[in-house]
């Protein structure tokens, strides 16, 4: 079982839609980080959180700590938000983070 | 302010070589990651460089080392290349005490 496990691996919306990715760890963590990354390119990070909720403009992410889980919403999606959706945790000395398999999102119009 | 900076961006090597690959911090960040990933898989931690030493490793082994400069920039060698090694390598750059991780946009390594 891997450390960081993600749902869906897939997902498929239409433009507007409401959309959550989950995402479950075992590990101990000091934060949790929400990355996008674009076929063939880099990795953006999006978010890092320890405990409760950020908002940056139609993306949201929680956390609950006691529960181990995290949670990213992309409220009116489109087109351009089709992309790998990642998370991973980060602990220890050295914050090394601990992907999980990622969440191909694809977004139609 | 230039972000973090990998190059080159993409290079063809044959089993058995060796190769290096580069890494420029954002601005300001005195800590580097190495990442490796693979067609589908999500990145596995390499090492982590501070102050020009290696803190942490992953589970890779020997043929991957890497150095850190007084300017932070970094370098990831692997020896005696494998087909398995083919991947997009990924360096990230952190402040030691913590916070987010910038991503460079990655050296796609292909080992024929």
């Amino acid at each position: 079982k891997n450390e960081v496990e993600q749902s869906p691996q897939n997902l498929t919306a239409q433009e507007g839609e409401f959309i959550t990715i989950n995402c479950s760890y075992s590990v101990g963590i000091s934060a949790l980080h929400w990355l996008q990354q674009h076929p063939g390119g880099g990795i953006v990070s999006l978010f890092m959180l320890s405990s409760g909720k950020k908002k940056h403009g139609r993306l949201i992410a929680t956390i609950n700590i006691q529960e181990k889980h995290s949670s990213l919403h992309i409220t009116a999606s489109h087109p351009r938000d089709s992309a790998v959706y990642i998370c991973a945790a980060s602990g220890g000395a050295t914050n090394k983070l601990i992907f999980g398999t990622g969440t191909l999102l694809a977004v139609q119009p | 302010d230039a972000g973090v900076t990998q190059s080159p961006t993409h290079l063809i090597k044959t089993r058995g070589q060796q190769v290096t690959l580069r890494c420029s911090p954002k601005s300001g960040h005195d800590t580097v990651s190495w990442y490796q990933q693979a067609l589908g898989q999500g990145p596995q931690f390499i090492f982590q460089y501070y102050e020009e030493e290696e803190r942490q490793r992953g589970n890779f082994p020997d043929r991957f080392s890497g150095h850190q400069f007084p300017n932070y920039s970094s370098e990831l060698n692997v020896n005696a290349l494998l087909l398995g090694d083919s991947a997009l390598y990924l360096c990230a750059s952190s402040l030691l005490r913590g916070g987010r991780q910038f991503f460079g946009p990655g050296t796609r390594l292909t080992v024929l």
